[in-house]
C-alpha cells in the first residue's frame, strides 16, 4: 500500500488528454514539492516534472504539472503511442523524513 | 553532461550481502545527493535511501533500515549501496539517481543493477 494514491491504469486515444492524479495528506504533498517519472518498459525512470509543475529541459510541454492541497495532477495532452509507460508521483513525507512513490499510473494508448 | 555508471549485475545467495556502485561520470554530485530505488519484477519504484555528502546526510526508508548502508567518496564521485542478509524478495533492478537538495527531483538515473537473490 503505497502513501501516495494513484490509479492503476488510464488509457485514451491518440491526441487524447490524460490527467493522472496523485492523492496524498498533510505531511508530504501539502507541504512539499512534488515530481513526476515516466518509465518506458524496460529503461530506467525519467524526470518529467520537478517542482510540482517545472519541466526539465528536453520535456516537451504536453507534460504539465499541477498541485493543490494534498493532491497533484500530471497532465498528459496530445497523446502519442511512445507515451505508453508508466507513470510515478513521489515527494517527500515529513512524518517519516522518507520519500514517498506513488503505486504508479499504466497509460495506454488506444 | 553528467551520467551514473552503475556496476554488473550480481546473483547472491539468501543470507548474503551486496554492494553496489553508482560513479558520476562526465562530472560530480558534489552539489547534490544520491538516492536509491530498486524495483522488484513487476512492480512498481520503492525508494531505499539517499545520502548528501556535502551535508554528510544519509536517510534509510524504514522498511530496510538496519539491513542497508549508503554511503559517498567525494574524490571518486562515487555512491555504494550495501544490502545485507539478503532474501528472495530482494530481487529487483537497483537504480541510483542524482538527486536535488532543495528540490529533492531525481533528474540523472543510472541504467541499473539486477540483483538476483536465489539459493
Amino acid at each position: 500500500q503505497s502513501v501516495l494514491t494513484q490509479p492503476p491504469s488510464m488509457s485514451a486515444a491518440p491526441r487524447q488528454k490524460v490527467t493522472i492524479s496523485c492523492s496524498g495528506s498533510s505531511s508530504n504533498i501539502e507541504i512539499n514539492f512534488v515530481s513526476w517519472y515516466q518509465q518506458l518498459p524496460g529503461t530506467a525512470p525519467r524526470l518529467l516534472i520537478y517542482e510540482n509543475n517545472k519541466r526539465p529541459s528536453g520535456i516537451p510541454d504536453r507534460f504539465s504539472g499541477s498541485k493543490s492541497g494534498t493532491s497533484a495532477t500530471l497532465d498528459i495532452t496530445g497523446l502519442q503511442t511512445g507515451d505508453e509507460a508508466d507513470y510515478y508521483c513521489g515527494t517527500w513525507d515529513n512524518s517519516v523524513n522518507a520519500w514517498v512513490f506513488g503505486g504508479g499510473t499504466k497509460v495506454t494508448v488506444l | 553532461q553528467v551520467q551514473l555508471v552503475q556496476s554488473g549485475a550480481e546473483v547472491k545467495k539468501p543470507g548474503s550481502s551486496v554492494k553496489v556502485t553508482c560513479k558520476a561520470s562526465g562530472g560530480s554530485f558534489s552539489s547534490y545527493g544520491i538516492t536509491w530505488v530498486r524495483q522488484a519484477p513487476g512492480q512498481g519504484l520503492e525508494w531505499m535511501g539517499r545520502i548528501i555528502p556535502i551535508l554528510g546526510t544519509v536517510n534509510y526508508a524504514h522498511e530496510l533500515k538496519g539491513r542497508v548502508t549508503i554511503t559517498a567518496d567525494k574524490s571518486t564521485s562515487t555512491a555504494y549501496m550495501e544490502l545485507s542478509s539478503l532474501r528472495s524478495e530482494d530481487t529487483a533492478v537497483y537504480y541510483c539517481a542524482r538527486v536535488g537538495i532543495a528540490s529533492r527531483a531525481m533528474d540523472v538515473w543510472g541504467k541499473g543493477t539486477t540483483v538476483t537473490v536465489s539459493s
